[in-house]
C-alpha cells in the first residue's frame, strides 16, 4: 500500500517559471490537502478538496491553483514562480468516517522541496 | 483566528528521561487535536488524535491530554529513546470544519 505519493522530491525553478507538483493516493480518500512548511514554522494550508470536482482555498492560496478530476489525484500548479514560494510542500489525505468526518487522521506524503531563484 | 503555539521550539534530554511536550491554542472551540511526528526529510505521521469530548488518549509509551477550557494539550513520552528524536507537531481542527491549524513544532533530541 503506497499511501500518499508526491513527485518530484526536489525541484529548482527560476523566477517566472511554472510547474505542477503531483500528488496521488491509493487509499480511496475523499479529503485531500496541500500544505507548505517554511523553516521553523508550522504547516499552512494552501488548498483542499473534499471530493472529485470540489476544491476550496485554504489560508495561503495566492500564486497556486489546484484541480481534482479524480479521487486519487490532486495536483498543485504554480504558474509564475516567485522566491516567496520556496518551501517544502506536503500533500495529505484522509477518509471521513461516516458522521465523524473530522476525526480521521491525516496521511502525509514525503514532501516536495522547491527552491525558486 | 485560531493560533497554535508550541514551546519550547527545541528540547534535548538524556535517554530514559520522560518527555513532556506542550501545545496551546487560542480558540477553545475545537473539534479535535492531533499530535504528529516528523522525521527529517519526511512527511508527518499521526501519533494520537483526541476528540473534543475526550480528556486523553494513550498509545504505548505516548499519552496525550487535552484541556479545552485552558487551551492546552500535553504529549507525554515515557522512558525516551534515541529513536524518539524527531520534531513533534500539534494541530487543531476547528469546530464544524475540516481544516487543521498547526503549531510550529518542538524539535526533540534524545541523547544516548
Amino acid at each position: 500500500n503506497a499511501g500518499v505519493t508526491q513527485t518530484p522530491k526536489f525541484r529548482i525553478l527560476k523566477i517566472g517559471q511554472s510547474m505542477t507538483l503531483q500528488c496521488t493516493q491509493d487509499m480511496n480518500h475523499n479529503y485531500m490537502y496541500w500544505y507548505r512548511q517554511d523553516p521553523g514554522m508550522g504547516l499552512k494550508l494552501i488548498y483542499y478538496s473534499v471530493g472529485a470536482g470540489i476544491t476550496d482555498k485554504g489560508e495561503v492560496p495566492n500564486g497556486y491553483n489546484v484541480s481534482r478530476s479524480t479521487t486519487e489525484d490532486f495536483p498543485l500548479r504554480l504558474e509564475l514562480a516567485a522566491p516567496s514560494q520556496t518551501s517544502v510542500y506536503f500533500c495529505a489525505s484522509r477518509s471521513p468516517t461516516a458522521g465523524l468526518a473530522d476525526n480521521s487522521p491525516l496521511h502525509f506524503g514525503n514532501g516536495t522541496r522547491l527552491t525558486v531563484t | 483566528k485560531q493560533e497554535v503555539t508550541q514551546i519550547p521550539a527545541a528540547l534535548s534530554v538524556p535517554e530514559g528521561e520522560n518527555l513532556v511536550l506542550n501545545c496551546s491554542f487560542t480558540d477553545s472551540a475545537i473539534y479535535n487535536l492531533q499530535w504528529f511526528r516528523q522525521d527529517p526529510g519526511k512527511g508527518l505521521t499521526s501519533l494520537l488524535l483526541i476528540q473534543s469530548s475526550q480528556r486523553e488518549q494513550t498509545s504505548g509509551r505516548l499519552n496525550a491530554s487535552l484541556d479545552k477550557s485552558s487551551g492546552r494539550s500535553t504529549l507525554y513520552i515515557a522512558a525516551s529513546q534515541p529513536g524518539d528524536s524527531a520534531t513533534y507537531l500539534c494541530a487543531v481542527t476547528k469546530a464544524a470544519g475540516n481544516k487543521l491549524t498547526f503549531g510550529g513544532g518542538t524539535r526533540v533530541l534524545v541523547k544516548p
